[in-house]
């Protein structure tokens, strides 16, 4: 099992640019979750999906946008790129009985920098 | 309006004594509380965790202990090993249905033991 894989590990952007973050889980899990964290706040959920074809909004979501057509895909898509986004994003995958109840599985991580 | 506050960003500890980090949160429909260990350039790997039912549980090292009342949590190591240095975050959640697979996660507590 690869677990939770992220790709890229690190990526620049201009300010406006747009692109793709990939999140894929192994696992089968049900639940799948972006989170940012940002030095001294935490981690801070963005968009979250219950199983495929069903998303909804976390508490930092403007800017973002989420599908998830698989149950092994999760990609986290930046409209127009912002300074204000560059931050650590994190992918997580969970699912009743996988682990302690509500336990969750990050992937390595991506670094974003918006220039 | 952070529900969970990690008020001490930082805790340096000999190795052999106990660590404590602590948490606090303001929702009291919080259901379960987690903690997370990372390293630096990975993801957040789960520690250990407890409901709200409970005032205590441990596992092997670690301890976590809840005050429902008091609305606070903490974490013991004992006895802390260098490699128990990294960032500590505290996280909370809401009973299953639609809540599951969303935390709240505090702003996280760095860890260093000194051998």
């Amino acid at each position: 099992n690869a677990g939770v894989t992220q790709t890229p590990k690190f990526q620049v952007l201009k300010t406006g640019q747009s692109m793709t973050l990939q999140c894929a889980q192994d696992m089968n899990h049900e639940y799948m979750s972006w989170y940012r964290q940002d030095p001294g706040m935490g981690l801070r959920l963005i968009h979250y999906s219950v199983g495929a074809g069903i998303t909804d909004q976390g508490e930092v979501p403007n800017g973002y946008n989420v599908s998830r057509s698989t149950t092994e895909d999760f990609p986290l898509r930046l409209l127009s790129a912002a300074p204000s986004q560059t931050s650590v994003y994190f992918c997580a995958s969970s699912a009743p009985g996988a682990g302690a109840i509500d336990e969750q599985f990050f992937g390595p991580g991506t670094r974003l920098t918006v220039l | 309006d952070q529900q969970v506050k990690q008020n001490s960003p930082s805790l340096s500890v000999q190795e052999g004594r106990i660590s404590i980090l602590n948490c606090d949160y303001t929702n009291s429909m919080f259901d379960y509380f987690l903690w997370y260990k990372k390293y630096p350039a990975e993801g957040p790997t789960f520690l250990i965790s407890i409901s709200s039912i409970k005032d205590k549980n441990e596992d092997g090292r670690f301890t976590v202990f809840l005050n429902k009342s008091a609305k606070h949590l903490s974490l013991h190591i004992v006895p802390s090993q260098p490699g128990d240095s990294a960032v500590y975050f505290c996280a909370a959640s809401l009973a299953g249905g639609t809540s599951y697979g969303k935390l709240t996660f505090g702003q996280g507590t760095i860890l260093t033991v000194h051998p």
